[in-house]
């Protein structure tokens, strides 16, 4: 059964270092997203992507993040300086559906941040 | 602002014993209602969608329902591997797109 995988599967990091979460999402699917979830707290979205450029952001998702997808199979995360509220479970997702509307997501299982 | 409200927050069964859990919902046109299980320090893992009041998904020993303002998730005769944190989410509009967002999710530990 065809799946999304991440890695790391966990990153522990010093404040104000560059990191980089990998994903590689399902082959024929269109719609690419990733989401943090702190721990003890809900699913966050961060940021959607689509035929190459960033869809739709939260307001999370500040000048710190950047998304690409740089060989058309990878799809990354870069967090360009982390701070200690950084620290959460960071997926990755995706959907085969086109169109507006997003349907059904295929998750990760995640790479754990841990910012020191 | 768009919502998503799940209750409750635990939920402890005895093995066998059914219950349901409740999501509640605040969106302007709704696109889509899903459930998701999410076991710890796992992903998401996709359940059912729900698209109008009315709909019913099953699978298993679980039956989703909705209607015009929540959802529902019932479990039928549980057993302990359905222990878990399951989580409602829905088509928030953001933008020019419709982004999959959740609720807190309910965590329900059922005792053998």
């Amino acid at each position: 059964e065809p799946e999304v995988t991440q890695t790391p599967s966990h990153q522990v990091t010093q404040m104000g270092q560059e990191v980089i979460l990998r994903c590689v999402p399902i082959s024929n699917h269109l719609y690419f997203y990733w989401y943090r979830q702190i721990l003890g707290q809900k699913v966050e979205f961060l940021v959607s992507f689509y035929n190459n450029e960033i869809s739709e952001k939260s307001e999370i998702f500040d000048d710190q993040f950047s998304v690409e997808r740089p060989d058309g199979s990878n799809f990354t995360l870069k967090i360009r300086s982390t701070k200690l509220e950084d620290s959460a479970m960071y997926f990755c997702a995706s959907s085969g559906l086109a169109g507006l509307v997003a349907g059904e997501l295929f998750f990760g299982e995640g790479s754990r941040l841990t910012v020191l | 602002e768009d919502q998503v409200t799940q209750s409750p927050e635990a939920l402890r069964l005895q093995e066998g014993e059914s219950s349901s859990l409740n999501c509640s919902y605040t969106v302007s046109g709704l696109r889509g209602l899903f459930w998701y299980r999410q076991d710890p320090g796992k992903g998401p893992e996709f359940l059912f969608t729900l698209y109008s009041a009315g709909e019913e998904k099953e699978k298993e020993r679980l039956k989703a329902t909705l209607t015009k303002k929540e959802s529902f998730l019932h479990i039928t005769a549980p057993k302990p591997e359905d222990s878990a944190t399951y989580l409602c989410a829905v088509q928030a509009r953001r933008g020019g797109s419709y982004i999959p967002t959740f609720g807190r999710g309910t965590s329900l530990i059922v005792h053998p």
